[in-house]
């Protein structure tokens, strides 16, 4: 049973414009949620992280909000720029024990 | 560099072999991850240690995998009697508080 899903594998975006990537998961026990972007041979880098108490956080171009009562996390990137064509993962934790993930969405910035 | 180190990056084995990696977690860091990453899959937990002591372990790590984190410093992961479905990135993470992690490059293996 997958508690965390990325329902966009892939997505497409004009350079400038905003890309959102949307995360829901089932579990109302996480309490923690972070981004991480991934380029190909290499490990997952975080990007911004939200607690359950928040709604929105916001980090130079890049802001998550969290919709506690739709099980609901999502990343704006705006603008979108060539540098963040990447593969992004959410990461939901709980008590602070480990990260449960998604299974990604690619995101290609087209110049 | 202070970041998460692992060791090697690329392992090619023949089925069967033993195969050993290791991490070297950021020096301040208690909490260390080892996560396996196939394509298309997000990371998926394997185990994690707090300091020496291991403190879960998923249902995916078999009896063939052994991870140590003997002083609490560095760790290690250990495949024995390799098997073709075990090719995959394995991620180590380290962590001051669980909340945060922190990724090292991962080691690429490839079992033929």
């Amino acid at each position: 049973d997958q508690q965390v899903k990325q329902n966009s594998p892939s997505l497409s975006v004009q350079e400038g414009r905003i890309s959102i990537l949307n995360c829901d998961y089932t579990n109302s026990m996480f309490d923690y949620f972070l981004w991480y972007k991934k380029y190909p041979a290499e490990g997952p880098t975080f990007l911004i992280s939200i607690s359950s108490i928040k709604d929105k956080n916001e980090d130079g171009r890049f802001t998550v909000f969290l919709n506690k009562s739709a099980k609901h996390l999502s990343l704006h990137i705006v603008p979108s720029q060539p540098g963040d064509s990447a593969v992004y993962f959410c990461g939901l934790n709980f008590g602070n024990e480990k990260l449960t993930f998604g299974t990604g969405t690619r995101l290609t910035i087209i110049p | 560099d202070t970041g998460v180190s692992q060791d090697p990056r690329h392992k090619i084995t023949k089925r069967g072999q033993n195969v050993t990696f290791r991490c070297d977690p950021i020096s301040e860091h208690n909490r260390l991850y080892w996560y396996r990453q196939t394509l298309g899959q997000g990371p998926e937990f394997l185990t994690y240690f707090q300091n020496e002591a291991q403190l879960e372990k998923s249902r995916l790590l078999s009896d063939r995998f052994s991870a140590e984190r003997p002083k609490g410093s560095f760790s290690t992961l250990e495949i024995q009697r390799t098997e073709q479905g075990d090719s995959a990135m394995y991620l180590c993470a380290s962590s001051r508080d669980g909340s945060k992690m922190f990724f090292g490059s991962g080691t690429q293996l490839s079992v033929l």
